[in-house]
Formats: structure tokens, sequence, C-alpha cells
């Protein structure tokens, strides 16, 4: 498996405010992946962030909104940007290991007010 | 239309029973079948993964692929109150990306 920490694991943010996640794993991994997990849904995929190249955005999800950094291959960051309250979500990184698995880090729970 | 498809549930079980939960996709491409675990307010954790037809035990665990069927199932044997769950059945596709059910809420009854 892997070892994977988020920050912040929880924020309380205001409508129109921006919040970047960030997500460290404990190993070089070429793709990291963010996800986002609403309130009684399953997890949606935003992005895929590969280091040194631009993210690759699922349909329904733009750079503008969801800037992404992946400036070296144990870390990334994403930016969830001028907030509204449909936002609100768990946001969660993960990785891909060995024999095709990916895991995941413990979330980052966001309510934006 | 629907990528991965789970009964949301909830199933409860009276404890050490089998549990069983089931899984549907429609991406007969897909070649890469997996459970995943989420407990209340924590992240998805990976408990089987699977990619020839027939079954694969590990533990109280077994995963079921039917790929003729585009069914996949996951068997709990002896369920334990720690079993309660959300169960997201996940699927990577032909295009290399892992989609997931919306889960199914599992409650051991002790």
């Amino acid at each position: 498996s892997a070892v994977i920490s988020q920050k912040p694991s929880r924020d309380i943010c205001q409508r129109g405010t921006s919040l970047t996640i960030q997500c460290q794993v404990d190993s070089q991994v070429t793709m990291m992946f963010w996800y986002r997990q609403q309130p009684g849904q399953s997890l949606t995929l935003i992005a895929t962030a590969n280091q040194g190249s631009e993210a690759t955005y699922e349909s329904g999800f733009v750079i503008d909104k969801f800037p992404i950094s992946r400036p070296n291959l144990t870390f990334s960051t994403l930016t969830v940007s001028n907030m509204s309250p449909e936002d609100s979500s768990i946001y969660l990184c993960s990785v891909d290991r060995a024999v095709n698995e990916q895991f995941f880090g413990p979330g980052t729970r966001l309510t934006v007010l | 239309q629907k990528e991965v498809e789970q009964n949301s549930g909830p199933l409860s079980v009276p404890e050490g029973a089998i549990a069983s939960l089931n899984c549907t996709y429609s991406d007969r491409g897909s070649q890469s079948f997996f459970w995943y675990r989420q407990y209340s307010g924590k992240s998805p954790e990976l408990i089987m993964s699977i990619y020839s037809n027939g079954d694969k035990e590990d533990g109280r665990f077994t995963a079921q692929l039917n790929k003729a069927s585009q069914y996949v199932s996951l068997l709990i044997r002896d369920s334990q109150p720690s079993d309660s769950a959300t169960y997201l059945c996940a699927v990577r596709n032909r295009d290399d990306k892992i989609i997931f059910g919306k889960g199914t809420r599992l409650h051991i009854l002790p």
C-alpha cells in the first residue's frame, strides 16, 4: 500500500474564496488522482496529475475552477476556486501502486457557507 | 447510462452469516475490478481486486467475477459488526480510468 497524507483534513470556507488542498505520498509515483465525493454519492474523478505536464481533467471539471500543481513525484495540490456551497464535498487524492491498484489519502472535508 | 451499478441498500445481515454484495458494469472491455470498504467519515480502503473470471479468496472475503455477464460480487463469510460499512465496487475501464459505483451500505446485526 501507500502512505498518503492530505492537508487540511477539514475546513469551513466562505463563498467566493479559494482553498488549496495538499497531498503528500511516501514514495515517488507517476500519476496522482484527485476525486470528489459529494454527500451520499460515490467518487467522481476530477483530474489526473502527472509530474511535468498539465493535469488531465474529466468532463465537467475545468482548470480555472480546479487548478492542480504537481511539482514533483511525491506531491500535488488541488485548489478549489471561487467556492460555492455546491463545492461542499470530500476531496480525495489517490495514487496507483503496483498491480494496478489505487490507494486513497484520508480526504479533505470541505464545507462552504 | 450508469457505468457501475450497485444496490444502495442498506443490506442487513445477521452476525455470523454470509453477506453478498453485487455489482454490474457496462464497459465490456473492462479488465480490472475492485472492492473498496468505506467506513463513515473515512476514505475508501481497498480490500479485494480481481482480474480473471472465477473466484478469488482472501480470508473471509471472496470476490467473484463473470465477465460474460458483466457481474462482480463480494462475499463476506462469518460477518462481524466491524464489517458494517459502505462497499464500493470499482472498475478500470478500457480508457484506463477507475469508475466507482455508488456503494452498498452493509449493516451487520449483532
